[in-house]
């Protein structure tokens, strides 16, 4: 009964590879988002659908691309891994109004290597 | 970008005692969240307090907002060593979007 869950945990990866990460979420929420952690715990967020629709596309290379096939469903897809991409990814999900509390997943710990 | 400052960094207590962290923020706010983060997990919500709220309880937790300081407090009474984690505050300004803190990093000690 997980409500926002995301697949890989745990990745590691070399330089140059291209990987996706894939969430779901079964609370209903209208609104999703990608967030990167770094090892310094700051939190970022990179993007943010509402209803499939993107709405928040923050400074992110061009190599992170976001897809919602469904209001259920944002998966991050990532083009030539950097060394710099290692981090930690949150998915997560809200309901309406805007602004209030977020359900985040457990995040996927990337590593380039 | 980083708008909510938490303080201290870290902190490091004994159980039982009260742990008290502190949050300022830049710009005016529509809310401001509390969230923990446990070693190698996710984030989870706390407290959601609004800009026109002084002070809001939940159990253990005390959450305060001085909008005149743009500044809030989390306290967490009687701590418990399963209250170890990392504190985060996140701040909800005219355009919804969270800005987050960079966290307390709290250890309770048996």
């Amino acid at each position: 009964d997980t409500a926002v869950s995301q697949t890989p945990k745990y990745l590691v990866t070399q330089m140059g590879n291209d990987k996706s990460i894939k969430c779901e979420q079964n609370l209903g929420h209208d609104t999703m988002y990608w967030y990167k952690q770094d090892s310094k715990k700051f939190l970022k967020i990179m993007f943010s659908y509402n209803n499939k629709e993107l709405i928040i596309n923050e400074t992110v290379p061009n190599r992170f691309s976001p897809k919602s096939p469904d209001k259920a469903h944002l998966n991050l897809h990532i083009n030539s891994l950097e060394l710099g991409d290692s981090a930690v990814y949150f998915c997560a999900s809200s309901p309406p109004p805007r602004g209030d509390t977020i359900y985040f997943g457990e995040g996927s710990w990337l590593t380039v290597v | 970008s980083q708008q909510g400052e938490e303080d201290p960094q870290a902190l490091s207590i004994q159980e039982g005692e009260n742990a008290t962290m502190n949050c300022s923020y830049k710009t005016s706010i529509n809310n401001l969240q509390w969230y923990r983060q446990n070693s190698g997990r996710g984030l989870v919500h706390l407290i959601l307090i609004r800009s026109n709220e002084r002070e809001k309880h939940s159990g253990r937790l005390r959450v305060t907002l001085d909008t005149s300081k743009k500044s809030s407090s989390l306290l967490i009474t009687a701590s418990r060593a399963a209250d170890t984690a990392s504190y985060f505050c996140a701040t909800a300004g005219s355009n919804y979007q969270l800005i987050w803190g960079a966290g307390t990093k709290l250890i309770i000690k048996p």
